[in-house]
């Protein structure tokens, strides 16, 4: 089965600096590359995605980058802000209609 | 509302006990999913229905653990003689997936938080 782990497990930035998350997979065959975030007590919500034929997708402060070669993907957050906090999560997939999720990066930015 | 919605958000239970909990998918939603998630990891897949049809569960998933999804909306998941072990947060999840495409991007519920005594 699919290994998936995140590094790293936890982040701490000032507020305004960058974090990047890396997540890495073992099944060559992943071709879909999602990134949830979990505030404290809520619900994981989808917040960026990118699919095996792009490299890079960007939304306002926040991208995905991908290496299919090496088999990691990465979340990068820039102009971090306190809302930012909260716990990341990757969950690479291959077609098997469920997705796997790493065990998650727990981000604090602080003022 | 028309988010996914699960109840109750909370069961405190005492062990030995059954416990049962529902899921409502967004309507247009032909997949469900049910996960578990403790303190500190990531969510653990437990199952999932396309449409009314169960199509895989989890090999953790013991035999104490049973979902239905009888008209295709929404789900159930009964927990059967509740250990201490089975406390988590359990979260479904729906999604839509046209015939012959997979759609990955789940929408998650709030959750039911299972506390076994």
């Amino acid at each position: 089965g699919e290994n998936v782990e995140q590094h790293p497990s936890t982040l701490s930035v000032q507020e305004g600096d960058s974090a990047v998350i890396k997540c890495t997979y073992s099944d060559s065959a992943s071709n879909y590359f999602p990134w949830y975030k979990q505030e404290l007590g809520k619900r994981p919500q989808l917040i960026i995605d990118i699919r095996s034929n792009v490299g890079e997708k960007k939304d306002q402060r926040i991208a995905v980058t991908l290496n299919k070669t090496a088999k990691h993907f990465s979340l990068h957050i820039t102009e971090t802000q306190p809302e930012d906090s909260a716990v990341y999560f990757c969950a690479p997939f291959r077609g098997y209609n469920k997705l796997i999720f790493g065990a998650g990066t727990r981000l604090a930015v602080h003022p | 509302d028309t988010g996914v919605s699960q109840d109750p958000r909370h069961k405190i239970t005492k062990r030995g006990q059954n416990v049962t909990f529902r899921c409502d998918p967004i309507s247009e939603h032909n997949r469900l999913y049910w996960y578990r998630q403790t303190l500190g990891q990531g969510p653990e897949f437990l199952t999932y229905f396309q449409n009314e049809a169960q199509l895989e569960k989890s090999r953790l998933l013991s035999d104490r653990f049973s979902a239905e999804r009888p008209k295709g909306s929404f789900s159930t998941l009964e927990i059967q003689r509740t250990e201490q072990g089975d406390s988590a947060m359990y979260l479904c999840a729906s999604s839509f997936s046209p015939q012959g495409a997979t759609n990955e991007k789940l929408f998650f519920g709030s959750g039911t938080q299972l506390s076994v005594l």
